[in-house]
């Protein structure tokens, strides 16, 4: 297992159209985290799961964005009618379960709405 | 609510000197981590030291090591001899029960040959 892996690295959109992300965790975790990462700033929370169950959801998180796991593997990050305001870096990260376990990211999944 | 400051958006050290990086937290948890990642240019967030709430020792790695004050809510990072490879956008983390993890906005850190 070479880590955690996202797809794809790059993504330019026009505005309006839908995207979507793909995250790859590290096989043996339970938890997978998505946020997002604007220039300049920290990792914002935006969901996260345990195994197929997503536990919570941010404010941040429109109703444009969905996201699933369907198995408890991989997970997906949908932006529908995507904006302007939606470009940033998307970051997957994946644990273990319990109070301190390291989160392991991707690279990131850069988003441009053009 | 949890909330993570880093008030020094950027720092510079010469290379094998030393630098620290400040980082406060608030929260009403009484039970929690804290995390120092690295996220070197355009590569992917990598752990550099945790330490727990609950223990009074600071944690240490290497050449890294943590001032960590509950009382103020302070989690300040060490980094001896600075490297060249040192050069990176510093998060500051808090993780609740949940393994929730909240970042502050980090501290960009140039080693200077």
């Amino acid at each position: 297992d070479t880590g955690v892996s996202q797809d794809p690295r790059h993504k330019i959109t026009k505005r309006g159209q839908n995207v979507t992300f793909r995250c790859d965790p590290i096989s043996e975790h339970n938890r997978l985290y998505w946020y997002r990462q604007t220039l300049g700033q920290g990792p914002e929370f935006l969901t996260y799961f345990q195994n197929e169950a997503q536990l919570e959801k941010s404010r941040l998180l429109s109703d444009r964005f969905s996201a699933e796991r369907p198995k408890g593997s991989f997970s997906t990050l949908e932006i529908q009618r995507t904006e302007q305001g939606d470009s940033a870096m998307y970051l997957c990260a994946s644990s273990l379960t319990g109070l301190g376990t390291e989160a392991f990211f991707g690279q990131g999944t850069r988003l441009t709405v053009v | 609510a949890q909330t993570v400051t880093q008030s020094q958006p950027e720092m510079s050290v010469q290379e094998a000197e030393t630098v620290t990086l400040s980082c406060t937290y608030d929260t009403s948890e009484n039970n929690y981590y804290l995390f120092w990642y690295k996220q070197p240019p355009s590569r992917q967030m990598i752990l550099v030291i945790r330490q727990e709430a609950y223990k009074q020792q600071n944690a240490t790695e290497n050449r890294f090591s943590v001032n960590f004050q509950k009382a103020a809510k302070s989690f300040s990072l060490k980094i001896s001899d600075s490297q060249l490879g040192d050069t990176a956008m510093y998060f500051c983390a808090f993780a609740n029960t949940g393994n929730q993890f909240y970042f502050g906005t980090g501290t960009s850190l140039t080693v200077i040959p």
